[in-house]
């Protein structure tokens, strides 16, 4: 299994662009998440997944789409970059819990995105 | 939503010495989960607390609950290199759907 597989790991873009960050994972897990990592800040989500074609918002998601069409993959994209998308992006995924026991998160890689 | 606040944000120590980090919240959480980030990597999961009072080890590594779950900590004993990243607590809630409140993190240097 890879796990989860986030592409690119760096990028740069120009204020206005846009682009696609890319995540899928062969685990069969129900929920996906994106998180972005700032300095002091810790892991900030932007929008999750309970399942395909279900999504909903998180604490940051201003400036994001999201789309589950299938169980494994969940792109997330910027419309038009701005400075302030300057971050690290970590896709995440989880199973199913019980009772209290929440399952694990397994995060890809990371995408390092540096907007000018 | 729910607030997890962690401190210290960043400590220093010689190798051997002992670490500790804290997470603190104003209101009772349903549990408590803790990661591990090694520079330049991703959050790794290390362990789940869910349970009142509840104190779980692994080798050096002791994480505890506290009796009203408003607080959480880590403590590793006698510091490796190995040891140097960020630790990081996270807060699920009842079910969290992949939705986790993470602390701000504590960033740990271990000087050899």
């Amino acid at each position: 299994n890879a796990g989860v597989t986030q592409t690119p790991k760096f990028q740069v873009l120009k204020t206005g662009q846009s682009m696609t960050l890319q995540c899928a994972q062969d685990m069969n897990h129900e929920y996906m998440s994106w998180y972005r990592q700032d300095p002091g800040m810790g892991l900030r989500l932007i929008h999750y997944s309970v399942g395909a074609g279900i999504t909903d918002q998180g604490e940051v998601p201003n400036g994001y789409n999201v789309s589950r069409s299938t169980t494994e993959d969940f792109p997330l994209r910027l419309l038009s970059a701005a400075p302030s998308q300057t971050s690290v992006y970590f896709c995440a995924s989880s199973g199913q819990g019980s009772n209290h026991y929440n399952s694990p998160l397994h995060f890809g890689n990371g995408t390092r995105l540096t907007v000018t | 939503g729910q607030q997890v606040m962690q401190i210290p944000q960043y400590q220093h120590v010689q190798e051997g010495e002992d670490f500790t980090t804290y997470c603190n919240s104003s209101t009772t959480l349903s549990n408590i989960q803790w990661y591990k980030q090694r520079p330049g990597g991703h959050p790794v999961f290390l362990i789940q607390l869910v349970k009142s009072g509840e104190v779980k080890k692994q080798k050096r590594l002791t994480f505890q609950f506290g009796e009203a779950k408003k607080n959480s900590s880590l403590h590793i004993t006698a510091t490796q290199t190995t040891d140097v990243g960020t630790y990081f607590c996270a807060e699920a809630g009842g079910t969290s759907y992949g939705k986790l409140t993470f602390g701000q993190g504590t960033i740990l240097t271990v000087h050899p």
